[in-house]
Protein backbone atom coordinates (compact mmCIF):
# COMPACT_ATOMS: atom_id res chain seq x y z
CA UNK A 1 0.00 0.00 0.00
CA UNK A 2 1.50 3.53 -0.99
CA UNK A 3 1.72 5.63 2.29
CA UNK A 4 1.96 8.94 2.78
CA UNK A 5 3.24 10.13 6.04
CA UNK A 6 3.05 13.60 7.68
CA UNK A 7 3.94 14.66 11.25
CA UNK A 8 0.58 15.19 12.32
CA UNK A 9 1.62 18.05 14.75
CA UNK A 10 0.16 20.75 15.96
CA UNK A 11 2.30 22.67 15.44
CA UNK A 12 2.84 26.53 16.97
CA UNK A 13 4.09 29.11 15.41
CA UNK A 14 4.45 32.91 16.32
CA UNK A 15 3.29 35.71 13.70
CA UNK A 16 6.51 36.28 11.51
CA UNK A 17 8.21 33.31 11.88
CA UNK A 18 9.03 30.86 9.35
CA UNK A 19 6.79 27.55 9.59
CA UNK A 20 8.35 23.76 8.08
CA UNK A 21 6.12 21.38 7.17
CA UNK A 22 7.40 17.74 6.23
CA UNK A 23 6.50 14.66 4.25
CA UNK A 24 7.80 11.90 2.86
CA UNK A 25 6.37 9.23 0.91
CA UNK A 26 7.23 5.14 0.10
CA UNK A 27 6.20 4.79 -3.86
CA UNK A 28 9.78 5.80 -5.03
CA UNK A 29 8.57 6.26 -8.62
CA UNK A 30 6.02 8.78 -7.42
CA UNK A 31 6.03 11.62 -9.52
CA UNK A 32 3.94 14.79 -8.37
CA UNK A 33 3.54 16.13 -5.27
CA UNK A 34 1.35 18.93 -4.01
CA UNK A 35 0.15 21.00 -0.86
CA UNK A 36 -3.06 21.67 0.12
CA UNK A 37 -4.80 24.01 3.01
CA UNK A 38 -7.61 22.86 4.70
CA UNK A 39 -9.52 25.77 6.84
CA UNK A 40 -11.57 24.16 9.81
CA UNK A 41 -14.99 23.53 8.62
CA UNK A 42 -13.85 24.07 4.97
CA UNK A 43 -12.69 21.53 1.82
CA UNK A 44 -8.77 21.36 1.15
CA UNK A 45 -7.51 23.78 -1.98
CA UNK A 46 -4.32 23.54 -3.77
CA UNK A 47 -1.56 26.27 -2.60
CA UNK A 48 1.45 24.74 -4.17
CA UNK A 49 2.78 21.43 -6.45
CA UNK A 50 6.07 20.12 -7.10
CA UNK A 51 7.25 17.63 -9.85
CA UNK A 52 11.21 18.34 -10.03
CA UNK A 53 14.11 17.97 -7.14
CA UNK A 54 14.86 21.14 -5.83
CA UNK A 55 12.99 23.95 -4.60
CA UNK A 56 10.12 25.91 -6.21
CA UNK A 57 8.70 29.18 -4.56
CA UNK A 58 5.74 31.32 -4.79
CA UNK A 59 5.31 34.59 -2.53
CA UNK A 60 5.49 33.75 1.15
CA UNK A 61 5.32 29.60 0.05
CA UNK A 62 8.17 27.28 -1.03
CA UNK A 63 8.08 23.46 -1.36
CA UNK A 64 11.31 21.74 -1.50
CA UNK A 65 11.67 18.12 -3.24
CA UNK A 66 14.20 15.61 -2.84
CA UNK A 67 13.17 12.56 -4.57
CA UNK A 68 16.23 10.55 -3.10
CA UNK A 69 15.26 10.67 0.39
CA UNK A 70 11.51 10.44 -0.34
CA UNK A 71 10.44 13.54 1.31
CA UNK A 72 8.70 16.97 0.19
CA UNK A 73 8.46 20.14 2.15
CA UNK A 74 6.13 23.62 2.54
CA UNK A 75 8.10 26.35 4.48
CA UNK A 76 5.76 29.14 4.73
CA UNK A 77 7.88 32.31 5.38
CA UNK A 78 6.47 35.58 7.14
CA UNK A 79 3.91 33.19 8.38
CA UNK A 80 0.77 35.01 9.13
CA UNK A 81 -2.79 34.05 11.61
CA UNK A 82 -4.08 33.85 8.22
CA UNK A 83 -2.10 30.53 7.37
CA UNK A 84 -3.39 28.72 10.44
CA UNK A 85 -5.03 25.79 8.90
CA UNK A 86 -4.55 22.04 8.33
CA UNK A 87 -1.78 21.60 5.57
CA UNK A 88 -2.36 18.05 3.91
CA UNK A 89 0.52 16.48 1.17
CA UNK A 90 -0.81 14.02 -1.37
CA UNK A 91 0.95 12.22 -4.24
CA UNK A 92 0.40 11.57 -7.57
CA UNK A 93 -2.66 11.92 -9.92
CA UNK A 94 -3.73 9.06 -7.56
CA UNK A 95 -4.15 11.72 -5.01
CA UNK A 96 -3.15 9.78 -2.08
CA UNK A 97 -3.49 12.34 1.13
CA UNK A 98 -1.21 12.29 4.64
CA UNK A 99 -3.14 12.32 7.91
CA UNK A 100 -2.17 15.95 7.36
CA UNK A 101 -0.44 18.68 10.19
CA UNK A 102 -2.16 21.22 11.99
CA UNK A 103 -0.67 24.66 12.04
CA UNK A 104 -1.73 27.39 14.84
CA UNK A 105 0.12 30.91 13.75
CA UNK A 106 0.28 33.10 17.17
CA UNK A 107 -0.13 37.21 16.88
CA UNK B 1 -14.18 27.83 -12.07
CA UNK B 2 -14.46 24.65 -11.38
CA UNK B 3 -17.51 23.45 -9.36
CA UNK B 4 -17.64 20.18 -7.76
CA UNK B 5 -21.02 19.73 -5.63
CA UNK B 6 -22.14 17.12 -3.45
CA UNK B 7 -25.70 16.57 -3.09
CA UNK B 8 -26.49 17.16 0.73
CA UNK B 9 -24.42 18.62 3.28
CA UNK B 10 -25.74 16.94 6.04
CA UNK B 11 -27.42 13.29 6.35
CA UNK B 12 -28.54 11.42 9.17
CA UNK B 13 -29.23 7.99 8.69
CA UNK B 14 -30.01 4.69 10.30
CA UNK B 15 -27.99 1.45 10.80
CA UNK B 16 -28.78 -0.95 8.12
CA UNK B 17 -29.66 1.89 5.67
CA UNK B 18 -28.51 2.06 2.22
CA UNK B 19 -27.19 5.16 1.85
CA UNK B 20 -26.48 7.04 -1.47
CA UNK B 21 -24.26 10.27 -1.46
CA UNK B 22 -23.88 11.82 -5.02
CA UNK B 23 -21.12 14.23 -6.28
CA UNK B 24 -21.11 16.01 -9.49
CA UNK B 25 -18.11 17.82 -11.78
CA UNK B 26 -19.13 20.25 -14.34
CA UNK B 27 -15.58 21.06 -16.37
CA UNK B 28 -15.39 17.29 -17.78
CA UNK B 29 -12.77 16.27 -15.36
CA UNK B 30 -11.65 12.23 -15.79
CA UNK B 31 -10.99 11.40 -12.63
CA UNK B 32 -13.37 11.80 -9.82
CA UNK B 33 -12.63 10.63 -6.11
CA UNK B 34 -14.16 9.89 -2.49
CA UNK B 35 -12.40 10.26 0.69
CA UNK B 36 -13.71 9.49 4.39
CA UNK B 37 -11.77 12.23 6.79
CA UNK B 38 -11.80 11.64 10.42
CA UNK B 39 -9.63 13.24 12.92
CA UNK B 40 -6.09 12.31 12.95
CA UNK B 41 -6.50 9.80 10.04
CA UNK B 42 -6.83 12.85 7.57
CA UNK B 43 -7.91 12.04 3.90
CA UNK B 44 -8.45 8.62 3.36
CA UNK B 45 -9.39 7.09 -0.34
CA UNK B 46 -12.40 4.76 -0.73
CA UNK B 47 -12.84 4.45 -4.35
CA UNK B 48 -11.88 6.36 -7.52
CA UNK B 49 -12.81 6.96 -10.88
CA UNK B 50 -10.64 7.80 -14.01
CA UNK B 51 -13.61 7.46 -16.74
CA UNK B 52 -17.21 6.13 -16.88
CA UNK B 53 -17.85 2.50 -15.34
CA UNK B 54 -14.65 2.07 -14.46
CA UNK B 55 -13.63 2.40 -10.78
CA UNK B 56 -10.45 1.63 -8.33
CA UNK B 57 -10.12 1.04 -5.11
CA UNK B 58 -8.58 2.75 -2.75
CA UNK B 59 -7.06 2.35 0.74
CA UNK B 60 -10.47 1.60 2.67
CA UNK B 61 -13.37 0.50 0.24
CA UNK B 62 -14.77 -1.98 2.61
CA UNK B 63 -18.40 -1.50 3.40
CA UNK B 64 -18.54 0.70 0.05
CA UNK B 65 -19.05 1.09 -3.27
CA UNK B 66 -19.57 3.15 -6.36
CA UNK B 67 -20.90 4.22 -9.63
CA UNK B 68 -20.58 6.10 -12.38
CA UNK B 69 -22.30 6.32 -15.36
CA UNK B 70 -21.95 9.64 -16.53
CA UNK B 71 -18.56 11.56 -17.22
CA UNK B 72 -19.78 14.28 -14.68
CA UNK B 73 -21.38 12.10 -11.91
CA UNK B 74 -19.62 10.06 -9.37
CA UNK B 75 -22.23 8.12 -6.70
CA UNK B 76 -21.04 6.27 -3.43
CA UNK B 77 -22.90 3.80 -1.99
CA UNK B 78 -23.07 2.72 1.30
CA UNK B 79 -24.84 -0.61 1.15
CA UNK B 80 -25.82 -1.17 4.67
CA UNK B 81 -25.20 1.91 6.81
CA UNK B 82 -22.95 1.02 10.09
CA UNK B 83 -22.22 3.40 13.23
CA UNK B 84 -18.51 3.68 12.04
CA UNK B 85 -19.18 5.17 8.77
CA UNK B 86 -19.89 8.05 10.92
CA UNK B 87 -17.67 10.73 8.93
CA UNK B 88 -17.24 13.90 6.74
CA UNK B 89 -17.49 12.44 2.89
CA UNK B 90 -15.55 14.55 0.61
CA UNK B 91 -15.32 14.01 -3.66
CA UNK B 92 -12.60 15.40 -5.93
CA UNK B 93 -12.63 15.48 -9.64
CA UNK B 94 -9.24 16.42 -11.83
CA UNK B 95 -8.42 16.33 -15.01
CA UNK B 96 -5.74 13.58 -15.59
CA UNK B 97 -4.77 10.39 -13.44
CA UNK B 98 -0.65 11.04 -14.08
CA UNK B 99 -0.65 14.03 -15.04
CA UNK B 100 0.18 17.37 -12.96
CA UNK B 101 -3.12 18.23 -12.16
CA UNK B 102 -5.09 20.03 -9.36
CA UNK B 103 -7.74 17.68 -7.37
CA UNK B 104 -10.78 20.27 -6.86
CA UNK B 105 -12.76 19.40 -3.41
CA UNK B 106 -16.56 19.49 -3.06
CA UNK B 107 -18.50 21.18 0.01
CA UNK B 108 -18.16 17.47 1.96
CA UNK B 109 -20.86 15.66 3.71
CA UNK B 110 -21.37 15.08 7.27
CA UNK B 111 -22.77 11.51 7.69
CA UNK B 112 -24.01 10.62 10.92
CA UNK B 113 -25.36 7.07 11.14
CA UNK B 114 -27.40 6.46 14.17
Amino acid sequence: QKEVEQNSGPLSVPEGAIASLNCTYSDRVSQSFFWYRQYSGKSPELIMSIYSNGDKEDGRFTAQLNKASQYVSLLIRDSQPSDSATYLCAVNGDMRFGAGTRLTVKP
Amino acid sequence: DVKVTQSSRYLVKRTGEKVFLECVQDMDHENMFWYRQDPGLGLRLIYFSYDVKMKEKGDIPEGYSVSREKKERFSLILESASTNQTSMYLCASSLFLRGNTEAFFGQGTRLTVV
